[in-house]
């Protein structure tokens, strides 16, 4: 089967430019992850997709970050405006939903911002 | 909230040596644990996982990882290391406070295999 699609694979940008990131998970996987994994660090949620719906962006910096999921399949991710501490990888997954499965991860967006 | 905590933000071992990584859990539930490896510029890759069956499991690349309820750890161990394991590995739990899975993450370790 085909994995996790993510793009663009690295970007950089001038703080305060605004950029997007695009996700394609595996087909028929309901729940859609963006984790945030910044150099050194674990993986932190951003935000949680079922289907189409937002089931968790508690730690989503709002007046920046804004995602969606269009049609329940394909995400996008957007910051605007970026910050020099936006600087990270991240990382898109995708799963079947039940809590014994664990995910399927994408190759990641490594973000630069100068 | 589940929580890992992962000893060790390095570890290095010769080729051939045991490998130990350690992971102990924080959870209020019998919880699902996972490993995974992140080799650089990519994404992670599960290695293996924890499902409440059998408490010694076997994953990919000659890993395995016991689940110790009494020691709360989740510990994962390859009797020979070899020069391709060298990679960051995290340990997760599954969390379950918003009725949806999600995977909590550890800070990872750095697995360092010398010649």
């Amino acid at each position: 089967e085909a994995g996790v699609a993510q793009s663009p694979r690295y970007k950089i940008i001038e703080k305060r430019q605004s950029v997007a990131f695009w996700c394609n998970p595996i087909s028929g996987h309901a729940t859609l992850y963006w984790y945030q994994q910044i150099l050194g660090q674990g993986p932190k949620l951003l935000i949680q997709f079922q289907n189409n719906g937002v089931v968790d962006d508690s730690q989503l910096p709002k007046d920046r970050f804004s995602a969606e999921r269009l049609k329940g399949v394909d995400s996008t991710l957007k910051i605007q405006p970026a910050k020099l501490e936006d600087s990270a990888v991240y990382l898109c997954a995708s799963s079947l939903g039940a809590e014994y499965y664990g995910y399927t991860f994408g190759s990641g967006t490594r973000l630069t911002v100068v | 909230a589940q929580s890992v905590t992962q000893l060790g933000s390095h570890v290095s071992v010769s080729e051939g040596a045991l490998v130990l990584l350690r992971c102990n859990y924080s959870s209020s539930v019998p919880p699902y644990l996972f490993w995974y490896v992140q080799y650089p510029n990519q994404g992670l890759q599960l290695l293996l996982k924890y499902t409440s069956a059998a408490t010694l499991v076997k994953g990919i690349n000659g890993f395995e990882a016991e689940f110790k309820k009494s020691e709360t750890s989740f510990h994962l161990t390859k009797p020979s290391a070899h020069m391709s394991d060298a990679a960051e590995y995290f340990c997760a739990v599954s969390d379950m406070n918003t009725g949806f899975q999600k995977l909590v993450f550890g800070t990872g370790t750095r697995l360092l295999v010398s010649p």
